[in-house]
This record gives C-alpha cells, structure tokens and sequence, in this order.
C-alpha cells in the first residue's frame, strides 16, 4: 500500500539550531498534511499543502510541498525549547479521510 | 469544551480482561477515526466511520469492535486483551471522509496491559 517514508527518525538540536524533516513517497500526492505532537500529548494539525512546489510559512516554520508531489519538507528556523515533539506528515490522498502517517521525526531541543 | 473527548485516559489491566474506550465529539463532524500508536510513535488508522456506517477496518484483529451509536460517538471495546494491545489510542474526527481533511485527535487512550 502507499507509503509515506520520513526521515530523520531523531534530531537533536541546540536552541537556536534549525531543522528540517524530510516525507517522501514513491507515487505522486494529492496533498499532504503536517502535524504535531508535543511529548505526551496527541497529533495537531499544522498546515495542508495541494499544489506542486507549494510553499507556506507559519512564524519559523516554512513547509514546502515538492513540485513533482512526491515529497515534502517542513523546516523550522531558529528552534526553541517550545519546538520540541514529534513531527507527522501523512499522505492526506487516500480514500474514506484516511490519513496516512510517515514514521515521525522526534525534535529534541537542548537549551 | 474539549472537541474530541476520550475515556479513560489511562487504563492498566490484565492479560485476558475485556475494556472500552469510549469518544465523543462536539464538532459536529460526519466521521471518526481510531488510530493506535505504537511504541515507537508510529501511528495507524485502525477504524473509520461515516454517520454510523463503518467505511474503513484496517486488518484489525476481530478482538477489536468499534461501535457507533450515533455520529458524534465512536467507542472501541477490545476483548482478550493481549499484551502487544499495549499502545495508545486516540479517538479522532474529521468534517467528512472526502480528500484532504483535517483530521481532529482526541488527547488519548493510554492502554497497559500486564
């Protein structure tokens, strides 16, 4: 079935370091979500992207959506300690709203 | 007011027992969703409902039986509970089951089986 490949699995970070998280799919998206997960807490949508080579920003998160669909990026400038959890993107395309979800990447922030 | 509610928030039981989870939602959506977590974060829908219709069952063990009495409720019974049931689950729900949604969590069912 379709699969959604995120990597890295772990990246630890100094305050003020950036980061970026990489999904990846074989076939092409119809659009793809970003969500996020603080430790011990439950998945919160961030942002959506449809369109081939979108690029939208929140704040310090910019999130971009390749321009054949395949893969996305959502890079954080600057993090701070608030940043931490783990970041999901999810293959938003299949059928019934069923999302599905890359492995995550678990952001450590260090102060 | 919590959008998506679940309960309980943490339930340790033994090999063998039968539990629920149950979810409500007060957004007024169409569809609910199970998802467990593993261990390792690794999130998978198990269940889907549209208006009480089941639309999506992800090779889920027939242990695991979704009830819907109406569309803002989605609870899961889980019988023989064994222990890789042990994970998280988490209630959610969408304004539809079309292409792209958002999908709204609930905070989570921490289940613990010993």
């Amino acid at each position: 079935g379709q699969q959604v490949m995120q990597i890295p699995q772990y990246q630890h970070v100094q305050e003020g370091e950036d980061f970026t998280t990489y999904c990846n799919s074989s076939t092409t998206l119809s659009n793809i979500q970003w969500y996020k997960q603080r430790p011990g807490g439950h998945p919160v949508f961030l942002i959506q992207l449809v369109k081939s080579g979108e690029v939208k920003k929140q704040k310090r998160l910019t999130f971009q959506f390749g321009e054949a669909k395949k893969n996305s990026s959502l890079h954080i400038t600057a993090t701070q300690t608030t940043d931490v959890g783990t970041y999901f993107c999810a293959d938003g395309g299949t059928s019934y709203g069923k999302l599905t979800f890359g492995q995550g990447t678990i952001l450590t922030v260090h102060p | 007011d919590t959008a998506v509610s679940q309960t309980p928030k943490y339930l340790v039981t033994q090999m063998g027992n039968d539990k629920s989870i149950k979810c409500e939602q007060n957004l007024g959506h169409d569809t609910m969703y199970w998802y467990k977590q593993d261990s390792k974060k690794f999130l998978k829908i198990m269940f889907s409902y549209n208006n009480k219709e089941l639309i999506i069952n992800e090779t889920v063990p027939n242990r695991f039986s979704p009830k819907s009495p109406d569309k803002a409720h989605l609870n899961l019974h889980i019988n023989s509970l064994e222990l890789g049931d042990s994970a998280v689950y988490f209630c959610a729900s969408s304004q539809d089951s079309g292409l792209g949604n958002t999908i709204y969590f609930g905070e989570g069912s921490w289940l613990t089986v010993v």
